[in-house]
Order: C-alpha cells, then sequence, then structure tokens
C-alpha cells in the first residue's frame, strides 16, 4: 500500500533563517505531488504541484520554492523566513493520469516563525 | 476557474443526532467533489468521494453525501454522530479537464456534545 511521509512534525525557526521540509511517498511511482498550506482558520492553499522530476508549477508567487530531486521526493524551500510563512504546511499525492483520483495527505508540518 | 463554498464555519450537535454538513460549488461543467476530515494537527483523510453515476454516495466511517446539480451543492451526511466525530471538515472541488488544482472551501469545524 501507498504511505507518504512529511517530516518534521514541528519546527520553530527565526526570520530570515532558511527552510527545508522534506516529504516522501512509498508504494507508488511516478505520483503527482503537492504542497498546501493551511493557515489557521482557512481552507488549504496550494502551493506547488509536480507532474514528474524536475518539473514544479507555483500556483502563488512568494517566498517559497519547490523541487523535486526523485520520483517520490518533494521539497519545500526557503532562502529567508518570513512572519508570514508561519503556518501549517501538508504534502499530498495522487496517482498521475485519472483527473479523478483522489489527494492522499501527510501528517503536516506547524511551521512557527519568530 | 472552479470555488467552493461551506457556509457553516462552525456547527455544533449531540451525539447521536444526524448531521448535515453544507457545500456548493461553482463549475461550468459536473466536477469531481470531494469530502475529507482533518483530526486537530492531523493531515486530511478522503471520506467519500463523487465522479459520476448515483448521485448518493456512501463514504468510510459511516457518511454519506448527495450530489445535486440543480442546487450545485454536495451536503455530507450521517444519520447518527459519535464524539470521534469531532474534526473540521473540508469540501473539495477538481474540474475534469487534466486540471491539476483541486479547490479547497474554508472547512467547517464539528463540536460534538454528550
Amino acid at each position: 500500500s501507498q504511505t507518504i511521509h512529511q517530516w518534521p512534525a514541528t519546527l520553530v525557526q527565526p526570520v530570515g533563517s532558511p527552510l527545508s521540509l522534506e516529504c516522501t511517498v512509498e508504494g507508488t511511482s511516478n505520483p503527482n505531488l503537492y504542497w498546501y498550506r493551511q493557515a489557521a482558520g482557512r481552507g488549504l492553499q496550494l502551493l506547488f504541484y509536480s507532474v514528474g522530476i524536475g518539473q514544479i508549477s507555483s500556483e502563488v508567487p512568494q517566498n517559497l520554492s519547490a523541487s523535486r530531486p526523485q520520483d517520490r521526493q518533494f521539497i519545500l524551500s526557503s532562502k529567508k523566513l518570513l512572519l508570514s510563512d508561519s503556518g501549517f504546511y501538508l504534502c499530498a499525492w495522487r496517482l498521475q493520469g485519472p483527473s479523478n483520483s483522489p489527494l492522499h495527505f501527510g501528517n503536516g508540518t506547524r511551521l512557527t516563525v519568530t | 476557474a472552479q470555488s467552493v463554498t461551506q457556509p457553516d464555519i462552525h456547527i455544533t450537535v449531540s451525539e447521536g443526532a444526524s448531521l448535515e454538513l453544507r457545500c456548493n460549488y461553482s463549475y461550468g461543467a459536473t466536477p469531481y467533489l470531494f469530502w475529507y476530515v482533518q483530526s486537530p494537527g492531523q493531515g486530511l483523510q478522503l471520506l467519500l468521494k463523487y465522479f459520476s453515476g448515483d448521485t448518493l454516495v456512501q463514504g468510510i466511517k459511516g457518511f454519506e453525501a448527495e450530489f445535486k446539480r440543480s442546487q450545485s451543492s454536495f451536503n455530507l451526511r450521517k444519520p447518527s454522530v459519535h464524539w470521534s466525530d469531532a474534526a473540521e471538515y473540508f469540501c473539495a472541488v477538481r474540474g475534469n479537464f487534466g486540471n491539476e488544482k483541486l479547490t479547497f472551501g474554508t472547512g467547517t469545524r464539528l463540536t460534538i456534545i454528550p
């Protein structure tokens, strides 16, 4: 069966520091991968998605970037964090191809920028 | 572009009572519709999905949802809630023409009282 791992679970970082959040998927090949951010009391905002190695689409211009160095690895990064980057970050995957395949989420990373 | 509205931010029901969470979508054709549940500090879990065919779909944990094209709605129901159903519920929509973006509503927080 497929599993998705996301780490760390929580992170406290000072303003101006770099960020690296990692997500890996097991049990499937060539998945579509996604990064979402969830602000307190709000819905989920799609940040990036990837349909293959090295292919990244950005939904919202911001202080963050994403990379996909391997088929089942998706990384969210920042060179210098802002206070507004605080939030709950969720990685997700789905089968490539059929648009009706659902997203499967990791357990999220709670990021607090101080 | 598609959109989703969950008009109820917070709902409180008694344990054993019935539940209905509202979801309205905007899309030019019949979209793909999903309901997810999120426990505090966790990722999202898929409850059920609608693609086509029977407009009443069954999901996990005793939940069901009914697609009503005339009302552009996809309301989630459960005949008798349990204390463990307390969580945040998200409705989501994706277009059916290779659109990668899964658009989420802002969520409904469900509180269960004894």
